[in-house]
C-alpha cells in the first residue's frame, strides 16, 4: 500500500478559510481525490486532481504537487455543516485515514 | 438519475456465522462496482472490484468473497464471520475514466 498521511483533527472558526494538508509515498498514479464523510454516514466526493495545480469548485478547492508528494484542500467561508471527516486518496485505491475538521461558530 | 442501494444498514452477527450484503445500482449500464471497508480509526480499505458481470478482482486476502450475478448488483458474502470482520462497509460505483466514486448508504457490521 501507499503512506498517506493526514493530520487526525483540526478546528476552525465558522466563516474561515482552512487548509487540510495530505502527503503520500508514491510516484506513479492518476489522479488524487478528496471525499467529505459526515459521522456515521458514506463518503461523499469532493473534487480531484490528475494535473499539478489547484481545482476550484466553490468553496471547495484542491491542490495537487506531484514532485512534493503533497496535495491539500482548501476550504473557504466555512460554515457549520462543514464539521466532518475529509479523506485523501490516491486513485480510490489508497486512503487515509481522513482528518475531522470541527469548526465552531 | 443514478442511484446506488446498499442494505442492511447495520448488522450484528455471531462469530461464525455467514455474511451477505447486497449493493444494486440503479439508472446506468455496465458500472464499475466496488466493495470497501472502513474499521475503526483506519482508512477505506477496498476489498473487491468488478468491471463487469462475473468477474471479480480481490485487493485483500480474507475470509470474504464477492460476486456479481447481474450487471447492477454487487453481492458481499462469507462462510463464516470472524470478529475482525466487524466494520462499515460500503459498495461504490462509477462509470469509468477519471472522477470520484459515488458510495451506498453502508453497512454497520458488529460481529459478536
Amino acid at each position: 500500500g501507499q503512506n498517506i498521511d493526514q493530520p487526525t483533527e483540526m478546528t476552525a472558526t465558522e466563516g474561515a478559510i482552512v487548509q487540510i494538508n495530505c502527503t503520500y509515498q508514491t510516484s506513479g498514479f492518476n489522479g488524487l481525490f478528496w471525499y467529505q464523510q459526515h459521522a456515521g454516514e458514506a463518503p461523499t466526493f469532493l473534487s480531484y486532481n490528475v494535473l499539478d495545480g489547484l481545482e476550484e469548485k466553490g468553496r471547495f478547492s484542491s491542490f495537487l504537487s506531484r514532485s512534493k508528494g503533497y496535495s491539500y484542500l482548501l476550504l473557504k467561508e466555512l460554515q457549520m455543516k462543514d464539521s466532518a471527516s475529509y479523506l485523501c486518496a490516491v486513485d480510490n485505491l489508497f486512503f487515509g485515514t481522513g482528518t475531522r475538521l470541527t469548526v465552531i461558530p | 438519475s443514478q442511484t446506488i442501494h446498499q442494505w442492511p444498514a447495520t448488522l450484528v452477527q455471531p462469530v461464525g456465522s455467514p455474511l451477505s450484503l447486497e449493493c444494486t445500482v440503479e439508472g446506468t449500464s455496465n458500472p464499475n462496482l466496488y466493495w470497501y471497508r472502513q474499521a475503526a480509526g483506519r482508512g477505506l480499505q477496498l476489498l473487491f472490484y468488478s468491471v463487469g458481470i462475473g468477474q471479480i478482482s480481490s485487493e485483500v486476502p480474507q475470509n470474504l468473497s464477492a460476486s456479481r450475478p447481474q450487471d447492477r448488483q454487487f453481492i458481499l458474502s462469507s462462510k463464516k464471520l470472524l470478529l475482525s470482520d466487524s466494520g462499515f462497509y460500503l459498495c461504490a460505483w462509477d462509470a469509468g475514466g477519471m472522477g470520484g466514486y459515488t458510495f451506498g448508504s453502508g453497512t454497520r457490521l458488529t460481529v459478536v
